[in-house]
């Protein structure tokens, strides 16, 4: 089973600032099948990046992801209030398929 | 478009077996490569995944929870079941179906959850 860790944990910033989260796996993802969602409270994931680095339908520009092997990035430029929510990274390149723990995103 | 919604009850007690309905529209179970899988999560913590069913009716399970979870569905009416047996206060979670569009096997649509209890 893949471990996926995500750092940080918490992450506080202010409106127009550049958010990144980082994913780290416990062995390498097959064909970069890393996927990104949000999530709001109360309300179900929302996919952001699927491919570690193709934004789904709908999603602003200002969502980038990258990486490859263990290592991938979510980047969030120019935060607005919105944004404000928990990030999950999640390997779709063998089952069992797993998520991390989870980035909280505080806008200040 | 594409939805989901799950059903089921929100209170089931230690010992009985959970019976989750996932209902959806917009495509069909019937489709080359289409997928559904249901997903949890406990109260303030991450997802897990459960469970994947798939258009050719293959079947795969988490693996710690493989021997108490079977996943059916029932294409002509476009609803996929999750059961769950001998539930333990730790089951606590909402639980939710999400779709894996053909080809592809990442969650592109979710429902909107469906929380559930254990407790006596």
């Amino acid at each position: 089973e893949i471990v996926l860790t995500q750092s940080p944990g918490t992450l506080s910033l202010s409106l127009g600032e550049r958010a990144t989260l980082s994913c780290r796996a416990s062995q390498s993802v097959i064909s970069s099948y890393l996927a990104w969602y949000q999530q709001k409270p109360g309300q179900a994931p929302r996919l952001l990046i699927y491919g570690a680095s193709s934004r789904a339908t709908g999603i602003p520009d200002r969502f980038s992801g990258s990486g490859s092997g263990r290592n991938f990035i979510l980047t969030i430029s120019r935060l607005e209030p919105e944004d404000s929510a928990v990030y999950y990274c999640q390997q779709y390149g063998s089952i069992p398929y797993t998520f991390g723990q989870g980035t909280k995103l505080e806008i200040k | 478009q594409v939805t989901l919604r799950e059903s089921g009850p929100a209170l089931v007690r230690p010992t009985q077996t959970l019976t989750l309905t996932c209902t959806f529209s917009g495509f069909s179970l019937s489709t080359n490569r289409m997928r559904v899988s249901w997903i949890r999560q406990p109260p303030g913590k991450a997802l897990e995944w459960l469970a994947r069913i798939d258009w050719d009716d293959d079947k795969f399970y988490s693996t710690s929870l493989r021997t108490r979870l079977t996943i059916s569905k029932d294409t002509s009416k476009n609803q996929v079941v999750l059961t769950m047996t001998n539930m333990d206060p730790v089951d606590t979670a909402t639980y939710y179906c999400a779709r894996m569009g053909a080809p592809t096997q990442y969650f592109d649509y979710w429902g909107q959850g469906t929380p559930v209890t254990v407790s006596s």
